[in-house]
């Protein structure tokens, strides 16, 4: 069975540097083809995907959002991180990790973790 | 660019409601649908346009080609009012429909 689970703050402010980790079970980041990614949802809006890694530290960033993201792994602690810089109160959402494996679908989801930017 | 319609849909218990999908470009069979309930991670309902995820009810349908994709319940439940997102995951950056919410 599958699980992940975001962590980190709920309030950053204005300029700051979000780092938010997910913890994962069920599968190991170092297997062919595994894979992590990051998708927000502000509130009313549709999920935007931000980025992921895969099991062979390939990463894939939003266009949109390239030069603030950076997404690492920590194989032996199951774990992937998310590095966002220079956060604004548009940034306020609720970050999600899921699971993918190759080039599909999420077919896992974490709970999600709300994120608020404000001074 | 997944655009989604109707915005929102109000049925009835019991009927059957569609939903659509339309990608900008060709999206081949790389599609899926997510089901959503307030305060709740998206749920995988549906990959390759038409594969039920493990556990899904057989009421849930999926259907399309190309760009555009059609969601089906059928027979619809108390549990299956919530927003229903689609993906597509064939190109880069990957994409969301922006959702339909359906209420009673």
């Amino acid at each position: 069975q599958i699980t992940l689970k975001e962590s980190g703050p709920t309030l950053v402010k204005p300029t700051e540097t979000l780092t938010l980790t997910c913890t994962f079970s069920g599968f190991s980041l170092s297997t062919t083809r595994e894979g992590v990614g990051w998708i927000r949802q502000s509130p009313g809006e549709a999920h935007e995907w931000l980025g992921l890694i895969y099991w062979n530290d390939e990463t894939r960033y939003s266009p949109s959002l390239q030069s603030r993201l950076t997404i690492t792994k920590d194989n032996s602690k199951n774990e992937v991180v998310l590095t966002m810089t220079n956060m604004d109160s548009v940034d306020t959402a609720t970050y999600f990790c899921a699971h993918r494996r190759g080039h599909s679908f999420f077919d896992n989801w974490g709970q999600g973790t709300l994120v608020s930017v404000s001074s | 660019v997944m655009t989604q319609s109707p915005a929102t849909l109000s049925v009835s218990p019991g009927e059957r409601v569609t939903l659509s999908c339309r990608a900008s470009q060709s999206v081949y069979n790389n599609l899926a649908w997510y089901q959503q309930k307030f305060g709740q991670a998206p749920r995988l309902l549906i990959y390759g346009i038409s594969t039920r995820a493990t556990g899904i009810p057989a009421r849930f349908g999926g259907s399309g080609s190309g760009t555009e994709f059609t969601l089906t319940i059928s027979g619809l439940q108390s549990e299956d009012f919530a927003v229903y997102y689609c993906q597509q995951y064939n190109s880069w950056p990957l994409t969301f429909g922006a959702g339909t919410k359906v209420e009673i």
